[in-house]
């Protein structure tokens, strides 16, 4: 069956400017994960949605940041004024329910120039 | 907070070798832990999880045993191919889901 899936798999914008990044999670996944990954180490927990809502935003870094999942399956991560640092690999994950494995999609390559 | 410390690599290795990758852990309550895998050019498997202590986890010939009292998480193979060159991360969840991250070891298997 088809997996996580992550649109775009690179996206090179300019400083200032806004991007989307979106996630499909596994089909019948109600749970609904967003890392970070910056090169050399392990990704940051950034969102955590249970069905459509926001379960635990704590790794958000600023109010830059903000994710939606409206219909509880499909999520949009939107950065606003992107700043050089936001620079990194974006995952995606998805779970049955929380207590069981994360999958992860392959990741969207943001980069600020 | 909840943290991960894991080996830092690369770790080069010959084909057949024994593998060791430490994992400790900081953890308030009682967590689940697991190793992943990121082969080149594609992203994060889970290899294995243990969920309470003492259990083992094992997977494609990798284990790694639960250990409370060490507070360690360690992926052993008794035998590693050029297959398994892949970047390792160690990582934990507590009773909030999000998964806390070691920042992972590079493996380099030389035929």
């Amino acid at each position: 069956g088809a997996g996580v899936s992550q649109t775009p798999s690179n996206k090179v914008t300019e400083k200032g400017k806004y991007v989307e990044l979106r996630c499909d999670p596994i089909s019948g996944h109600t749970a609904l994960y967003w890392y970070r990954q910056s090169l050399g180490q392990g990704p940051e927990f950034l969102i955590y949605f249970q069905g459509t809502g926001a379960a635990d935003d704590s790794g958000l870094p600023n109010d830059r940041f903000f994710a939606v999942r409206p219909e509880g399956s499909v999520s949009t991560l939107k950065i606003q004024r992107t700043e050089r640092g936001d620079s990194a690999v974006y995952l995606c994950a998805s779970s049955l329910n929380p207590n069981y494995e994360q999958y992860f999609g392959p990741g969207t390559r943001l980069t600020v120039t | 907070g909840d943290s991960v410390t894991q080996m830092e690599g690369p770790v080069t290795l010959s084909e057949e070798a024994c593998l060791t990758i430490n994992c400790t852990y900081t953890a308030t309550g009682y967590p689940s832990l697991f190793w992943y895998v990121q082969y080149p050019g594609e992203g994060l498997q889970l290899l294995l999880k243990a969920t309470k202590a003492d259990d083992k986890g094992s997977n494609k010939g990798f284990e790694a045993t639960y250990r409370k009292e060490t507070t360690s998480f360690h992926l052993e193979k008794g035998s590693v191919q050029v297959s398994d060159s892949a970047v390792y991360f160690c990582a934990l969840t507590t009773s909030n889901y999000q998964l806390i991250w070691g920042a992972g070891t590079k493996l380099i298997i030389k035929p």
